[in-house]
C-alpha cells in the first residue's frame, strides 16, 4: 500500500513558465511534508517542507501547497530553469517517528530552454 | 566536514556473496539512516540509529541484513547471501534530532549478478 503517490512520471516545462509537480497521500497521521530533488549519481537533495499547521510554505523560486482535507500537496517553481531539472520526491514524516520519510515514487522534471 | 559520505559508490558482486558498505555521516548529526531505491522508486525506510542504538528497523530488512553503528559515529551495512532482488542504491542519511531534514549520501549502488 503506498501511502505517498506522485501521480505523474515525468513532467516537460518551457523555461521561464511555471512547474507544478503534485503528490497525494493516504496515512491522516502525516503532519510534515518535505520534498526534494534529485539528480543522476547523487542522493536526494533537502529542498522545501510544510509543517500540518500550515498551508503554504516559500523559498525563492519554491512554494509548497498543502491541503489537509484533500490530503495533497503540491510544489510550484517560478520561473522554471533548465538547471531544475531532476527527479523531485515528495515525503512525508509522522512528529515523534524517529524522523522516518516515506518517500513517492518521483516524477522527473524537464525544464526546456 | 563536506556532508555525508558512503563507500564504494559501486559494487558488483555475484549471487551468495557477502558485502559491506559504509556511511560516514555529517559529524554533529546523532541520527543516522538507511534507505534502499530501486529503479523508478523513491527511496524505502531500511533502519535509523540514533547515536549507536539501532531503534526502528522495516520489514523490508530481512535476516540477511544486518547493521551496525558501533561508536556512534559511522554505520556499517551488511547484506550476507547476496539476491538478485538485492540489486539496488543504497542511500544514508542523517540529521540532527531536531527536525531539519535529512542530509543524503550520494549511495551505494549495488548490483547481483
Amino acid at each position: 500500500d503506498q501511502q505517498v503517490k506522485q501521480n505523474s512520471p515525468s513532467l516537460s516545462v518551457q523555461e521561464g513558465r511555471i512547474s507544478i509537480l503534485n503528490c497525494d497521500y493516504t496515512n491522516s497521521m502525516f503532519d510534515y511534508f518535505l520534498w526534494y530533488k534529485k539528480y543522476p549519481a547523487e542522493g536526494p537533495t533537502f529542498l522545501i517542507s510544510i509543517s500540518s499547521i500550515k498551508d503554504k510554505n516559500e523559498d525563492g523560486r519554491f512554494t509548497v501547497f498543502l491541503n489537509k482535507s484533500a490530503k495533497h500537496l503540491s510544489l510550484h517553481i517560478v520561473p522554471s530553469q533548465p538547471g531544475d531539472s531532476a527527479v523531485y520526491f515528495c515525503a512525508a514524516s509522522v512528529e515523534g517517528a524517529g524522523n522516518m520519510l516515506t518517500f513517492g515514487g518521483g516524477t522527473r522534471l524537464m525544464v526546456k530552454p | 566536514d563536506t556532508g555525508v559520505s558512503q563507500n564504494p559508490r559501486h559494487k558488483i558482486t555475484k549471487r551468495g556473496q557477502n558485502v559491506t558498505f559504509r556511511c560516514d555521516p555529517i559529524s554533529e548529526h546523532n541520527r543516522l539512516y538507511w534507505y534502499r531505491q530501486t529503479l523508478g522508486q523513491g527511496p524505502e525506510f531500511l533502519t535509523y540509529f540514533q547515536n549507536e542504538a539501532q531503534l526502528e528497523k522495516s520489514r523490508l530488512l530481512s535476516d540477511r541484513f544486518s547493521a551496525e553503528r558501533p561508536k556512534g559515529s559511522f554505520s556499517t551495512l551488511e547484506i550476507q547471501r547476496t539476491e538478485q532482488g538485492d540489486s539496488a542504491m543504497y542511500l544514508c542519511a542523517s540529521s540532527l534530532p531536531l527536525w531539519s531534514g535529512y542530509t543524503f549520501g550520494s549511495g551505494t549502488r549495488l548490483t547481483v549478478v
